[in-house]
Formats: C-alpha cells, sequence, structure tokens
C-alpha cells in the first residue's frame, strides 16, 4: 500500500492561467475527497466522490473549479482562470466506506501547494 | 450544524514535560472526532480517533485524548514530549449528520518544543 499520492507537489501559475492537480486515492478506497488549506486555516471540504460519481460539491466551489474520478480511481481537480486568491494547499483524501455502512478514516496525500502570481 | 474550536493556536512546551491540546465540538448528533498532525510540507496523519465506543482513546506517538460529552471536548495529551512533537495539529469533527461524512476542522494548534 503507497497510500495517497498527489501531483504535482508544487504548482506556481500566473493569474488567469489553468492549473489541473491529480489524485491517486488508496486502491481499494471507493470514496475520495478534495479539501483546500489557506494558511493559518484548517482544510475545508470542498467536494467528494463515490467511485466515480460526485456527490456534494461545497459552496467553495465555483464554477471554475471542476473534479472528476472517471473510473472511480485517480481524481482531477481544475481550476480554469486561476484567481490570486486560489492559492492554498489542495489536500486529496481517501476512505472505504463498506456496502452496509461502516466505513474506515480518512488517509491523506502530502497536498498539492498552489501559488497564483 | 457541527463544528470545531482549538483554544490556543500556539502552544510551547518544554522537552519532557506535559502536551494539552484543547479541541472543543459542537454537533447535533453523535460525533466522531479526530485528531490530526501535519508536518511541514507533508499531509496529514491521524493521530487517534473517537467513534462512540471507549472514551479515553490511545493513538500513535504516545498521544492520547478523552472525549468528555458533558464538556463537549476531545483534548489531546502526552505526557512527556519529544523534539519530534513539534508540528501543527488539528481537530475534527466528522459530519454524521448526512451521507458525505466529510471533516469538518478546527484552526489548528502549533506546537513548539523547547530543548
Amino acid at each position: 500500500d503507497t497510500g495517497v499520492s498527489q501531483n504535482p507537489r508544487h504548482k506556481i501559475t500566473k493569474r488567469g492561467q489553468n492549473v489541473t492537480f491529480r489524485c491517486d486515492p488508496i486502491s481499494e478506497h471507493n470514496r475520495l475527497y478534495w479539501y483546500r488549506q489557506t494558511l493559518g486555516q484548517g482544510p475545508e471540504f470542498l467536494t467528494y466522490f463515490q467511485n466515480e460519481a460526485q456527490l456534494e460539491k461545497s459552496r467553495l466551489l465555483s464554477d471554475r473549479f471542476s473534479a472528476e474520478r472517471p473510473k472511480g480511481s485517480f481524481s482531477t481537480l481544475e481550476i480554469q482562470r486561476t484567481e490570486q486568491g486560489d492559492s492554498a494547499m489542495y489536500l486529496c483524501a481517501s476512505s472505504l466506506v463498506e456496502p452496509g455502512g461502516a466505513d474506515y478514516e480518512q488517509y491523506f496525500g502530502p497536498g498539492t501547494r498552489l501559488t497564483v502570481t | 450544524a457541527q463544528s470545531v474550536t482549538q483554544l490556543g493556536s500556539h502552544v510551547s512546551v518544554s522537552e519532557g514535560a506535559l502536551v494539552l491540546l484543547r479541541c472543543n465540538y459542537s454537533s447535533s448528533v453523535p460525533p466522531y472526532l479526530f485528531w490530526y498532525v501535519q508536518y511541514p510540507n507533508q499531509g496529514l496523519q491521524l493521530l487517534l480517533k473517537y467513534t462512540s465506543a471507549a472514551t479515553l482513546v490511545k493513538g500513535i506517538n504516545g498521544f492520547e485524548a478523552e472525549f468528555k460529552k458533558s464538556e463537549t471536548s476531545f483534548h489531546l495529551t502526552k505526557p512527556s514530549a519529544h523534539m519530534s512533537d513539534a508540528a501543527e495539529y488539528f481537530c475534527a469533527v466528522r459530519d454524521n449528520a448526512g451521507n458525505n461524512r466529510k471533516l469538518i476542522w478546527g484552526l489548528g494548534t502549533s506546537l513548539a518544543v523547547n530543548p
């Protein structure tokens, strides 16, 4: 088990550019979460997937943000027309929820730090 | 709505001293509570969790936390601090009101350990 991985680890981009981040969850995990963490704050929920279905999006996720998990494995988070306020650490987590409802803790990746100049 | 408050954004202790990091929660349903640690430039690592079983929960690296319903608290403790404990610590409550099970986080407490 290699854990949750995220790429890239760091991204510097100019305002107005599009960026895409990737998250590879733990292989048997069916749930995948995206969180955003700004300096001095705790993480904030953005969205989550159950297998390939995106089941909830936070109001923090403006129309410029889109996330996919096409085959229920890896996920991508795209930000279009980046703004300076998008600068943050983007965290991905995965977990396993069993059919009967029992579930286990979320495991986090190292994050992608985005800087918009 | 659920929420978490961590009292003290910065805590400083001497090596070998007791570590106490405070967390209070608000929840309309029985909560699941977590403590995570974040080292610089790394992801969040689970220290321990409370999921309605034993109220005293033991975690990794010698940390433990006690769930006190009457005080709506879940404070994290360690009897003797090590230099390697210096990190950011986050308390979180899981949203059990719906199906998303997302985590709702406190602002974090930065722990410094002085030699």
